[in-house]
């Protein structure tokens, strides 16, 4: 199956800090999405981003497909930005299944 | 509804017992994921539908574990013969049809003693 990886597995940053968190996929994808876990546990869907550049808010997200990478900017973080950071990604031939990485663990303090 | 509905949100079953996890997704979304998830992963794929029809079930670990959609709606995933690996939080996910945005529930945090 695809292999999915992400880095860094966990980041610390103070408030106000911005970072990058990079998503490697080892195969053809038609579909990449980014998700915020929060501590609560509730999985947020961020982007949809099968290729192409995205922002919202303080937040912005590059995938370039054929390169087989995707990356989330956090600008200015908050401490409400704390939480893992899941990248997910569908293979043209499996429609719906969907592949996590194992996500980077943010923690922002103030 | 406004959201992805998942019941109980909490479960706490006996060794051997059957489980019933419901998942009500958002109005009018076609297609509905079931994953599960343990602490400090990912969430791992189990099964998708489309309609009221399993697309990939590839995802479910054995016949223990079986999923139902009659309707095209609500959707049922059923544990027979818990056992404690089966500990876990699973988590039910809906999206417009396929390759959409998708959107989760709060999950259903299952504890077999």
């Amino acid at each position: 199956g695809i292999q999915v990886e992400q880095s860094p597995p966990d980041l610390i940053l103070q408030e106000g800090a911005n970072s990058t968190l990079r998503c490697n996929f080892s195969d053809s994808v038609n579909n990449l999405q980014w998700f915020h876990q929060n501590p609560w546990g509730q999985l947020i869907n961020l982007f949809y981003i099968p290729s192409g550049t995205k922002q919202n808010g303080r937040l912005s997200a590059t995938t370039v497909a054929t390169e087989r990478y995707s990356l989330l900017y956090i600008s200015s973080s908050q401490t409400t930005d704390s939480g893992v950071y899941f990248c997910a990604v569908e293979r043209p031939d499996s429609w719906g299944k969907f592949q996590f990485g194992a996500g980077t663990q943010v923690v922002v303090t103030p | 509804g406004a959201g992805v509905s998942q019941t109980p949100s909490n479960k706490v079953t006996e060794k051997g017992k059957y489980v019933e996890l419901r998942c009500d997704p958002i109005s009018g979304h076609t297609a509905l994921y079931w994953y599960r998830q343990s602490l400090g992963q990912g969430p791992e794929f189990l099964i998708y539908f489309q309609g009221t029809g399993a697309a990939d079930d590839s995802g479910l670990p054995n016949d223990r574990f079986f999923a139902v959609r009659p309707e095209g709606s609500v959707s049922t995933l059923k544990i027979q013969r818990t056992e404690r690996g089966d500990s876990a939080v699973y988590l039910c996910a809906s999206s417009l049809t396929s390759g959409n945005t998708i959107y989760f529930g709060e999950g259903s945090w299952l504890t077999v003693v």
